[in-house]
């Protein structure tokens, strides 16, 4: 089946500092990555969408300078919180959709839960 | 108004007893749908995934769509305490497209 990993699967940092999350596919590619925010007891939203060689597109009330995406590869996309602050605190989930389209479907990553004190 | 409404639960059923999960949707446009399980602390695994109305079947799970009544039912039969899950509906416009998700239901199996 296709794999997504995530890495780190859990981060506290302090306030201020930044932290990047790295979302692969193991085995495809994926042109298209997704990256989601889910709050406690929350359904998952959509931050940006992430094509390989090209800027990522954010959803609306996103900010870009605050939350890089870089998909320099067909298999690694990667998301940094700058300056991060406590409510940025959250859980992060990734997704991957084929290149190959062997499915329509998009592949979930397990998430990394994301503490800022 | 939520492009993709769903009741939050919880839901609580004995094991053994049929489980009905459902969403509404206001949009559309929205083609293909999916129900998804998360565990707590976990990432969404895809359960059931379908393209425009009808049902789909999968062992213990059944999933159908109206898009007449924008809405969607996931049944689970036999259900066993390793079903206590949060269940999450989704669906899109295209198979690239995003993906707009429902609240999703906490769902437990009582032993």
């Amino acid at each position: 089946g296709a794999v997504v990993s995530q890495h780190p699967s859990r981060v506290i940092c302090k306030s201020g500092t930044s932290v990047k999350i790295e979302c692969r596919s193991l085995d495809f590619q994926a042109t298209t990555m997704f990256w989601y925010r889910q709050f406690p007891k929350q359904s998952l939203m959509l931050m940006a969408t992430s094509n390989e060689g090209s800027k990522a597109t954010y959803e609306q009330g996103v900010e870009k300078d605050k939350f890089l995406i870089n998909h320099a590869s067909l298999t690694l996309s990667t998301l940094t919180v700058t300056s991060a602050h406590p409510e940025d605190s959250s859980f992060y989930i990734c997704s991957a959709l084929p290149r190959d389209r062997r499915t329509d479907t998009q592949y979930f990553g397990p998430g990394t839960r994301l503490t800022v004190l | 108004q939520k492009e993709v409404e769903q009741d939050p639960g919880p839901l609580s059923v004995p094991e053994g007893a049929i489980v009905s999960l459902n969403c509404t949707y206001s949009n559309s446009a929205f083609q293909y749908f999916m129900w998804y399980r998360q565990y707590s602390r976990k990432g969404p695994e895809l359960l059931m995934y379908t393209y425009s109305s009808g049902n789909k079947e999968d062992g213990r799970f059944t999933a159908q769509v109206d898009k007449s009544s924008k809405y969607i039912s996931l049944f689970i039969r036999d259900s066993q305490p390793s079903d206590s899950a949060t269940y999450l509906c989704a669906m899109s416009k295209g198979s690239a497209s995003k993906i707009i998700f429902g609240s999703g239901t906490r769902l437990s199996i009582r032993p």
